[in-house]
């Protein structure tokens, strides 16, 4: 079975630095991969999605994540962080038949 | 485009009764919907998968008769939580799927059950 691991439970960063956030997946072949954000209380919304090809994917709000095959990873990385990305991130895998595995998110708070 | 929306966003009910969310796709045909239900500071676990006309399909460990899922055109799902009780209390999230080609799923923004 699928899985995906966020070790971060919680992570601040000062507004401008730069923010990696962590994800680690199980599976046999290779998945599809996606880091979703949350809002409190709203839906998610969808950053960016690796399938195949260029493992360096770049996504929305200037988020980029690569796929490292070696690690079973997919890192989210953000050069320069601003206070409206605070927010819930999630990191998903879909192994097949749209059965979409999410991590347990991890908080983003960003201070001044 | 790709909108997804959920009524209500919220909603008390007593113990006992039943209360029903609708999830729509505005602007799309969505041939398969999800619904995952998520608790405080966790994650999302995928309840069911729902296609157009055809029973819903349950995760393991979902009770089919206490979440009445019907999906019955291409922009609306309904969830059914049946005989409500506090621990059905949740956030519960629908997505809606147009196209498995681009296995991109696009999410409502929840409901939030209280049930008292």
């Amino acid at each position: 079975a699928q899985s995906v691991t966020q070790p971060d439970i919680h992570i601040t960063v000062s507004e401008g630095a730069s923010l990696e956030l962590r994800c680690n997946y199980s599976y046999g072949a290779t998945p599809y991969l996606f880091w979703y954000v949350q809002s409190p209380g709203q839906g998610l919304q969808l950053l960016l999605k690796y399938f195949s090809g260029d493992t360096l994917v770049q996504g929305i709000k200037g988020f980029e994540a690569e796929f490292k095959r070696s690690q079973s990873s997919f890192n989210l990385r953000k050069p320069s962080v601003h206070w409206s990305d605070a927010a819930e991130y999630f990191c998903a895998v879909d192994g097949g038949y749209q059965k979409v595995t999410f991590g347990t998110g991890t908080k983003l708070q960003v201070i001044p | 485009g790709a909108v997804v929306s959920q009524h209500p966003s919220w909603v008390i009910c007593k113990s006992g009764t039943s209360v029903k969310i609708e999830c729509r796709s505005l602007d799309f045909q969505a041939t398969t919907m999800f619904w995952y239900r998520q608790f405080p500071k966790q994650s999302l676990m995928l309840m069911a998968t729902s296609n157009e006309g055809s029973k819903a399909t349950y995760e393991q460990g979902v009770e089919k008769d206490k979440f009445l899922i019907n999906h019955a055109s291409l922009t609306l799902s309904t969830l059914t939580v049946t005989s409500a009780h506090p621990e059905d209390s949740s956030f519960y999230i629908c997505s809606a799927s147009g196209s498995e080609e681009t296995y991109e799923q696009y999410f409502g923004p929840g409901t939030r059950l209280t049930v008292t």
